[in-house]
Formats: structure tokens, sequence, C-alpha cells
């Protein structure tokens, strides 16, 4: 079935450096898409999301890009703190779907 | 309240027994929805919310499994003679309605944790 699903399980990053989480998604018929931020005993995070019709779009340090191209989406982190330590998952939604399909994750360690 | 509050936190039960998992999601939010996530693995779907109905039923896992909303309000997930592979941690989260979408983001609880031993 389709699913959506991440290239990298571990990414490991310098404090101060850009890290770039990448994430597949198979469904053409996706609209919108999520990346969550899920901390060690917490509950998911929302961070930011993006529709089909954009490319592009920024938060607080952090830059959500999408090619529907190619199917794939990305979460830029600029500056990474020690405090991004964390699993991110990517989300995908169908427009009649009330559910979001999750990719398994990608953890983020951050060294000093 | 500020956000989606679960509970139990933590839960232990023998297997065979039935446990319940409470959400309260937030407040003024209409849609409500159940995910199973077990150890190192992505968010599974279980059961969406949309004021008291339950339109997509289709991630519960068994008849074991059932879940039932009141007032539009708090929301119960039921395991009965729960098997140890029911081991994961259940998160519940809400939305203003049920359309996933930009503007509508899903919030998600910290997470009932349960341990079948």
């Amino acid at each position: 079935g389709e699913s959506v699903g991440l290239h990298l399980p571990t990414l490991s990053v310098q404090e101060g450096d850009n890290s770039i989480i990448n994430c597949a998604y198979s469904n053409s018929a996706s609209d919108y898409f999520i990346w969550y931020k899920q901390e060690s005993g917490k509950g998911p995070q929302f961070i930011i999301d993006i529709r089909s019709n954009m490319d592009k779009r920024q938060g607080q340090r952090v830059t959500v890009l999408l090619n529907k191209t190619v199917k794939h989406l990305s979460l830029q982190i600029a500056a990474t703190q020690p405090g991004d330590s964390a699993v991110y998952f990517c989300a995908e939604n169908t427009g009649t779907a009330s559910k979001l399909t999750f990719g398994t994750g990608t953890r983020l360690q951050v060294t000093l | 309240g500020a956000g989606v509050s679960q509970s139990p936190s933590n839960k232990v039960t023998e297997k065979g027994k039935d446990v319940e998992l409470r959400c309260d999601p937030i407040s003024g939010h209409t849609a409500l929805y159940w995910y199973r996530q077990s150890l190192g693995q992505g968010l599974e779907f279980l059961i969406y919310f949309q004021g008291n109905s339950a339109p997509d039923k289709s991630g519960l896992p068994s008849d074991r499994f059932s879940a039932e909303r009141t007032g539009g309000s708090v929301s119960t997930l039921t395991i009965q003679r729960t098997q140890q592979e029911d081991s994961a941690v259940y998160l519940c989260a809400s939305s203003l309605y049920a359309a996933v979408g930009a503007g509508n983001t899903i919030y998600f609880g910290e997470g009932s944790w349960l341990t079948v031993v």
C-alpha cells in the first residue's frame, strides 16, 4: 500500500551545523505534509507543515521543502542545538482522509 | 484544557486483563484520534472521532479493541483480554475538525505507556 518512509534512521550532526532530514512518500494524491518532533518519553510535537501547492515553507530555524516531482520532503534545521535531539517523523494526509500516515522516524543526535 | 491530556501515563497489566485508557482533548476540538506506537516504530492509526461518532475504525487491530467518546469530549480506548503484543504507547490527538490540513493541525498528548506482562 501507499506509505511514507525515511531515508536515514539516524543522523548525527555537530552543534551549530545545519541538519537535513529527508522523507520519501509514495502516495501521489497526498496534499498535506507535516513534520513532528518526538523527544524521549513524550508525544509528537508539531514543527511545521506544508501544502502540496507550495514547495517551501519557513518557520523559526526550520524550513520544509517539498519536491512533488520526486515525491520527496525534507526538513532543514538551521544552527542545530542540543535541544533538537529527538526523533523526527514526517506524515502525510490525502484530502479525503481524516488521518495521518507516518513514516518510521529519523533520530537526530546533536554532538557538542 | 491547554493540551491533550491522557491517563494513565503508565500502566502495567497482566495478560488477559482489560485496560481502559482515557483521553481529554483540547477544549473546543471536535476531532479526536487514537494512534499506537510500538517501540522504535512510527505511529499507527487506530480510530478517529468526529464528535461522538467514529467514521473510521479501520486501524483497530482486533475486536478486543474498542473506543468511545461521550459529550464530544473525553474518549476511552478499551483493550479487552490484553496480550503481550498490545504493549505500546497509545497516543491520543485532537484537532479543531476532522479534515486534516493546513490550519487544522493535529496535536498529540504525551501518551499512555502500556506494558502487558
